[in-house]
């Protein structure tokens, strides 16, 4: 299967500090997806990135699908606890799906 | 709109024993896949069904896991015999076929083989 690699492996932040992430692999996908995942559910999906260079937010959230097609970054500006989770990069191909390791995001009040 | 629905949340069976589970999918998507996310890790896919037929099953483990689609709506994935390191949760996503082809996911099958 396709490897993408997720950095950091965990984070842990002050509440209202900003985050980034970010996903690379060695393929080129037609999408880039990002979900969230809470414990003991599934994971939601975040952000659907279509185009290379494309910068889409939802609420505090921006993401950006690389231009290389390689690589997509997650942006959260003023961390809140809600935020806590683990933050997974989903690659496209056709109709198949590739996940990365995820990053784990704790965040302290 | 109604989400992807599976059951049961949690399971807890011996191994060597049979499992299955069951998944309903978003009205409308063609396509369903079958996930494992072992603790720490992301989710695996397992199978994926475009309608009743199979797309790719390259990652099941053939030997002891099975899955159908019969009527091409609700599916089921079933274990036998399970070993220890099938623990994990098993989760169900569905997309459509086309344009905007997104998963959603179920809550996930939690399953202990003790």
């Amino acid at each position: 299967g396709q490897q993408l690699n997720q950095s950091p492996q965990s984070m842990f932040i002050q509440e209202g500090e900003d985050v980034s992430m970010n996903c690379t692999s060695s393929s080129i996908f037609n999408t880039w997806l990002w979900y969230k995942q809470d414990p003991g559910e599934g994971p939601v999906l975040l952000i659907a990135l279509y185009k290379a260079g494309e910068l889409t937010s939802n609420g505090r959230l921006t993401a950006q699908f690389g231009i290389t097609r390689k690589d997509s970054f997650l942006n959260i500006s003023a961390s809140i606890p809600s935020d806590v989770g683990i933050y997974f990069c989903a690659g496209q191909l056709g109709n198949q799906f590739y996940f990365g390791t995820g990053t784990s995001l704790t965040v302290i009040p | 709109e109604a989400g992807v629905a599976q059951s049961p949340r949690y399971k807890i069976i011996e191994k060597r024993q049979s499992v299955a589970f069951w998944c309903n999918p978003i009205s409308g998507h063609a396509t369903l896949y079958w996930y494992q996310q072992i603790l720490g890790q992301g989710p695996k896919l397992l199978i994926q069904f475009q309608n009743n037929g199979v797309v790719d099953d390259s990652q099941l483990p053939k030997d002891r896991f099975s899955a159908e689609r019969l009527k091409g709506v609700d599916s089921t994935l079933k274990i036998q015999p399970a070993k220890l390191e099938d623990s994990a949760v098993y989760l169900c996503a569905s997309s459509f076929v086309g344009t905007n082809t997104e998963a959603f996911f179920g809550q996930g099958t939690r399953l202990t083989v003790v």
